[in-house]
């Protein structure tokens, strides 16, 4: 089956220090990858996507890029800001479902 | 931007007592999402509704769940006997039928069952 582990939190940093988030998946077939963030008190928001080997997704400063040799989409941003304090959802889809598979989740505290 | 709005945002209830989750999905969407998340656990795609009807189940959504549009504006999810093990953030999500992928989420709703 499909599934996506993603590394445990809480990810505790200090303004500007540099972000990753690890995510790997298995699926069958040629998924679609997703990071979904989730800011306090609000709903699980898309923050980039690829949809296939070698394509990197970026927004606000934060990149992954498809790994299909090592199934793996890690995040990454070069300097974090209190601001991006949140919980980060690894995701991904496969086939023309509707159906998105997520991982635990990771919390991410930055600080002043 | 739009919202998806859901409610309440906590729902407490008894065990084997029936619950319903609200739901209003942003006005021009047309698929409709129920995701929940237990405590310590993966976000779970429980049902996906498209044209008045349910277009995709996972296990999870077995005969206690239910899903409804009664009107232009709402989407709720009905349990009908609620179990400990139900107790969890439920989250809605809704998308147009032009955007492939992009999911809008709604807050959530934490139910505790007792």
């Amino acid at each position: 089956g499909n599934s996506v582990t993603q590394m445990e939190g809480p990810v505790t940093l200090s303004e500007e220090a540099f972000l990753t988030i690890n995510c790997t998946y298995t699926a069958t077939g040629y998924p679609s990858l997703f990071w979904y963030v989730q800011y306090p008190g609000e709903g699980l928001q898309l923050l980039l996507k690829a949809t296939k080997a070698d394509d990197k997704g970026s927004n606000k400063g934060f990149e992954a890029t498809y790994r299909k040799e090592t199934t793996s989409f890690h995040l990454e941003k070069g300097s974090v800001q209190v601001s991006d304090s949140a919980v980060y959802f690894c995701a991904l889809k496969v086939d023309a479902g509707n159906m998105l598979t997520f991982g635990g989740g990771t919390r991410l505290m930055v600080k002043p | 931007e739009p919202e998806v709005t859901q409610t309440p945002s906590h729902q407490v209830t008894q065990m084997g007592q029936e619950v319903i989750l609200r739901c209003v999905p942003i006005s021009n969407h047309l698929y409709f999402y129920w995701y929940r998340q237990i405590l310590g656990q993966k976000v779970e795609f429980l049902v996906s509704f498209y044209n008045n009807e349910i277009s995709e189940k996972s296990e999870i959504f077995d005969d206690q769940f239910s899903v409804e549009r009664p009107d232009g504006s709402n989407f709720t999810l009905k349990i009908r006997s609620t179990k400990l093990e139900d107790s969890a953030m439920y989250f809605c999500a809704s998308k147009s039928q032009g955007a492939v992928e992009k999911l809008f989420f709604g807050s959530g709703t934490q139910l505790s069952v007792l």
